[in-house]
């Protein structure tokens, strides 16, 4: 079956440890998209792809890096620099095309120890 | 700039009445229009999308949304709720350049016996 696999379902991390979330697809899609979730808050835009070796930064981008070298994976780390870390991270990815929507994982919960 | 209001963080509705999630948006060029839904710790699931062509526009699990452009609205409505429908559900629009999606701060449906 295609769809985005997004492991660890949950991560704890300690104070001033950096993190990497995996996101992987078999959709053959070329968008992949990060996005936090805190309650009450919907969902947030990290960062997005459209192809390989290429990112961009969404709304709340600090303290979190990214990288595309292939087209099926789309990590996302996040770093010391970001203060309160403890979320909800969700993947998705999308076909080129304008309307297209967005397909999503189910999500690792980061917590901090 | 694009943008979506969903009107009610929480609505509750009578196991077997009708369900009305409201949305309304803000579009600077043809807007493309989704609903998603989420159960707890999983991701978004797409429950149906507008593009272009017929405003009333049908999708899984027997909800419908009919885009009316005149009220810039995007309400999801369901005939007869059912105990699985309890969830959070996001309206989103496309940007304008196609490469992202806004989603709104999400709707909790509770349904009561």
């Amino acid at each position: 079956d295609g769809g985005i696999t997004q492991s660890p379902k949950y991560l704890f991390r300690k104070e001033g440890q950096n993190v990497t979330l995996s996101c992987e697809q078999n959709l053959n899609h070329d968008a992949m998209y990060w996005y936090r979730q805190d309650p009450g808050q919907g969902l947030r835009l990290i960062y997005y792809s459209q192809i390989v070796n290429d990112f961009q930064k969404g709304d709340i981008a600090e303290g979190y890096s990214v990288s595309r070298e292939k087209k099926e994976s789309f990590p996302l780390t996040v770093t010391s620099a970001q203060k309160n870390p403890t979320a909800f991270y969700l993947c998705a990815s999308k076909i080129g095309g304008i309307g297209q929507p967005q397909h999503f994982g189910d999500g690792t919960r980061l917590s901090i120890l | 700039a694009q943008s979506v209001t969903q009107l009610g963080s929480h609505v509750s509705v009578s196991e077997g009445a009708l369900v009305l999630l409201r949305c309304n948006y803000s579009s600077s060029v043809p807007p493309y229009l989704f609903w998603y839904v989420q159960y707890p710790n999983q991701g978004l699931q797409l429950l149906l999308k507008y593009t272009t062509g017929a405003t009333l526009v049908k999708g899984i699990n027997g909800f419908e949304a009919e885009f009316k452009k005149s009220e810039t609205s995007f309400h999801l409505t369901k005939p007869s709720a059912h105990m699985s429908d309890a969830a959070e559900y996001f309206c989103a629009v496309t940007s304008p350049g196609g490469d992202k999606i806004i989603f709104g701060k999400g709707t909790r449906l509770h349904i009561l016996p």
